[in-house]
């Protein structure tokens, strides 16, 4: 298995465009996670999803941010407009069935900066 | 709700020594635990989990953590450190029952001395 695939690894933008970051997760698994990890608050959860669907999206800081799980294997975290303040690393996990003991995957996450 | 804490963000250790990475938790019912590892410019990997059968649990890499109700604690250790155990180390906590989801600490990164 390939793992979970994160597009593009790198992405730098200016203040106030559209970013899109995408996640492929392993096939059979059914909950979908994006994180953002950046140095002042650690890795925090931003969204996840089961079979598709939100199921908490507490996590997401701003209407600026939006996620979509179209079918199981694509996920698209998008940033509109982005902010200097978004510059993090974002990462995309994946896990089988019925979550709370199940390993989670990563992926190899989205670097983006923000100027 | 539950959480996680970790004591120290940098920990520094020889070659050789022993390594001992801490972590403290807070959970209304008996959790699930876990802790990750995050190699540079990688995502996370799981290194071991606990869910509720030995205390003792053994993962990847020699490392090993051991579950103690009592002082709600579930420290990672390791007898000899390796330059390649460098990385940044997450601790994790889910609660059985609640939410599908994990709370992560804001993790510690290992330092590796010759």
């Amino acid at each position: 298995d390939a793992g979970v695939i994160q597009s593009p690894r790198h992405e730098v933008t200016e203040m106030g465009q559209e970013v899109t970051l995408r996640c492929k997760p392993i096939s059979g698994h059914d909950y979908l996670f994006w994180y953002r990890q950046t140095m002042m608050r650690g890795l925090e959860l931003l969204i996840y999803f089961n079979n598709n669907v939100p199921i908490d999206d507490s996590g997401m800081p701003e209407d600026r941010f939006s996620a979509k799980m179209p079918n199981a294997s694509f996920s698209t975290l998008k940033i509109q407009p982005s902010e200097p303040r978004d510059s993090a690393v974002y990462f995309c996990a994946s896990s089988r069935l019925a979550g709370l003991q199940e390993t989670q995957y990563f992926g190899p996450g989205t670097r983006l900066l923000v100027l | 709700a539950q959480s996680v804490t970790q004591l120290g963000s940098h920990v520094s250790v020889s070659e050789g020594a022993l390594v001992l990475l801490r972590c403290n938790y807070s959970s209304s019912v008996p959790p699930y635990l876990f802790w990750y590892v995050q190699y540079p410019n990688q995502g996370l990997q799981l290194l071991l989990k606990y869910t509720s059968a030995a205390t003792l649990v053994k993962g990847i890499n020699g490392f090993e953590a051991e579950f103690k109700k009592s002082e709600t604690s579930f420290h990672l250790t390791k007898p000899s450190a390796h330059m390649s155990d460098a990385a940044e180390y997450f601790c994790a906590v889910s609660d059985q029952g609640r939410d599908d989801k994990i709370i992560f600490g804001k993790g510690t990164r290992l330092h590796i001395l010759p």
